[in-house]
C-alpha cells in the first residue's frame, strides 16, 4: 500500500520567515495530494491540494510543488504569522473503486514565534 | 458549502458499553465517507471506508465486529464502538467526499473524543 513520509516532525520559525514541509510517497499511482492544517482539538482543514497533472500551485502565502518522478511534494508557507501555528498533514490518494482514501503523513507541528 | 457534522463531540462511557457516533454531510450527498482514529499528537489512521448502501471496507488490523459502520443514506454514516474498553479511548474523525469532478476532496467532521472509563 501507499506509504507517505513527512519531514520535519516539528518546525519552529520566526514570524515573517518561510516554512517548508516535505513529503514523499511510494505509490506511483497516487494522483492527488492535499495538505491539511489541524489546530489542537479541531478538525483538519484543507488548505491546498495539487493533482498529478500539475507541478506547482499557489494560493496567496501558500504554495505546493510536486515532483512526480521523484515522488515527493512540498508545502511552502511564506511570510509566516503566529496564526499559522498548527499541525500540518500531507496526504496522498489515488483513484479507487473503494473511494479515494487518503494516506496521511505523520504530521509536522509548526510553531511561528512573534 | 461542504459541511460535515459529527456528533457527539465528546462522550465518556463505562467499559463494556457501546457508543454510536454520527457523521452527516449537511449540504451535499456523500457517496463515500471515511472513519479515522487519531491518537494524541499523532496522525490520522484510516479505519474504514464507507460507501452508501454497501458494506464498509476495513483497513488491516481494524476489527469490523468491534467498530460497526453503517452508511444507510447519502448523508449519514454511523460508527458504533461496541463493548468499549479503555484502549478504545481516542479521537474519532469522519470525513466525506461528494464525488463528481472534485471527488478526491475530503471534508472532515469536528471529531468525537471518546473516553472509556
Amino acid at each position: 500500500g501507499e506509504n507517505v513520509e513527512q519531514h520535519p516532525s516539528t518546525l519552529s520559525v520566526q514570524e515573517g520567515d518561510s516554512a517548508v514541509i516535505k513529503c514523499t510517497y511510494s505509490d506511483s499511482a497516487s494522483n492527488y495530494f492535499p495538505w491539511y492544517k489541524q489546530e489542537l482539538g479541531k478538525r483538519p482543514q484543507l488548505i491546498i491540494d495539487i493533482r498529478s497533472n500539475v507541478g506547482e500551485k499557489k494560493d496567496q502565502r501558500i504554495a505546493v510543488t510536486l515532483n512526480k518522478t521523484a515522488k515527493h511534494f512540498s508545502l511552502h508557507i511564506t511570510e509566516t504569522q503566529p496564526e499559522d501555528s498548527a499541525v500540518y498533514f500531507c496526504a496522498a490518494s489515488k483513484d479507487s473503486n473503494s473511494g479515494y482514501a487518503l494516506n496521511f503523513g505523520k504530521g509536522t507541528s509548526l510553531l511561528v514565534t512573534p | 458549502g461542504a459541511v460535515v457534522s459529527q456528533h457527539p463531540s465528546r462522550v465518556i462511557c463505562k467499559s463494556g458499553t457501546s457508543v454510536k457516533i454520527e457523521c452527516r454531510s449537511l449540504d451535499f450527498q456523500a457517496t463515500t465517507m471515511f472513519w479515522y482514529r487519531q491518537f494524541p499528537k499523532k496522525s490520522l489512521m484510516l479505519m474504514a471506508t464507507s460507501n452508501e448502501g454497501s458494506k464498509a471496507t476495513y483497513e488491516q488490523g481494524v476489527e469490523k465486529d468491534k467498530f460497526l459502520i453503517n452508511h444507510a443514506s447519502l448523508t449519514l454514516s454511523t460508527l458504533t464502538v461496541t463493548s468499549a474498553h479503555p484502549e478504545d479511548s481516542s479521537f474519532y474523525i469522519c470525513s466525506a467526499t461528494s464525488g463528481g469532478v472534485v471527488k478526491n476532496i475530503q471534508y472532515f467532521g469536528a471529531g468525537t473524543r471518546l473516553s472509556v472509563l
